[in-house]
């Protein structure tokens, strides 16, 4: 099962900032927060991960609360082309990447 | 790019024939996966390998077998596909280090359609 709970959907304007949130509320100490993105039947694309510092990257970032109990995706600039189906996951160490139903974003003209 | 191809990309096929799906990488990337991907049930894992010969199940094994006899292939066989095995299956490689494997590099998917 999924660690992680988020919206079923969210809407965006275009050019505005997209806010994904996740709660991982039974998260432990040596697991990560991943997100991937999947656009319209492409395969999951990997975005960043983080264990307990914010993290930055070309493509978004992400805000990892103190207690580690939630998190927030950020894409600064939304475009229609990130319209997609946006997952967060929890995962530790070796284990295997288990994706739940995600949060699709939709960006709007 | 981590150098990543799924054959065939889409396959239709009769109840009760076996299929094989192959995932190739061009690079030395320990950890492979397979996914299947269905509406309502979005991605699952069905097995993966740490290694050549070294495999494990996922989620959704039943009906599916894998090998990896060597590090840049990991194949699917469905040995009498059903019906029910229509799906988009999509092979993933980690590019993280071992003991973080959850960046994934993901194919473009195989559709497969069983009649």
């Amino acid at each position: 099962d999924a660690k992680t709970t988020q919206p079923t959907s969210m809407d965006c304007a275009e050019g505005r900032a997209a806010n994904l949130p996740c709660n991982h509320s039974t998260i432990s100490g040596n697991e990560y927060v991943y997100w991937y993105r999947q656009i319209h039947s492409q395969g999951p694309q990997y975005i960043i991960h983080g264990l307990k510092n914010n993290e930055t990257n070309e493509m978004a970032s992400l805000i990892i609360t103190e207690d580690r109990k939630s998190s927030t995706l950020i894409l600064p600039h939304a475009t229609l082309r990130d319209t997609a189906v946006y997952y967060c996951i929890v995962q530790g160490g070796s284990e295997k990447l288990v994706f739940g139903k995600g949060t699709k974003l939709t960006v709007n003209p | 790019d981590a150098g990543i191809t799924q054959s065939p990309r889409h396959k239709v096929t009769e109840t009760g024939t076996p299929v094989t799906l192959r995932c190739h990488q061009t690079e030395n990337h320990r950890y492979m996966y397979w996914y299947r991907q269905d509406p309502g049930h979005g991605l699952r894992l069905i097995h993966y390998s740490y290694g050549v010969k070294d495999t494990d199940k996922g989620e959704v094994s039943d009906g599916y077998s894998v090998s990896r006899s060597k590090t840049e292939d990991f194949l699917l066989t469905l040995e009498s596909a059903t019906s029910s095995q229509t799906s988009v299956y999509f092979c993933a490689i980690s590019t993280g280090s071992n003991k973080n494997t959850g960046e994934l590099f993901f194919g473009e998917g195989s559709r497969l359609t069983v009649l």
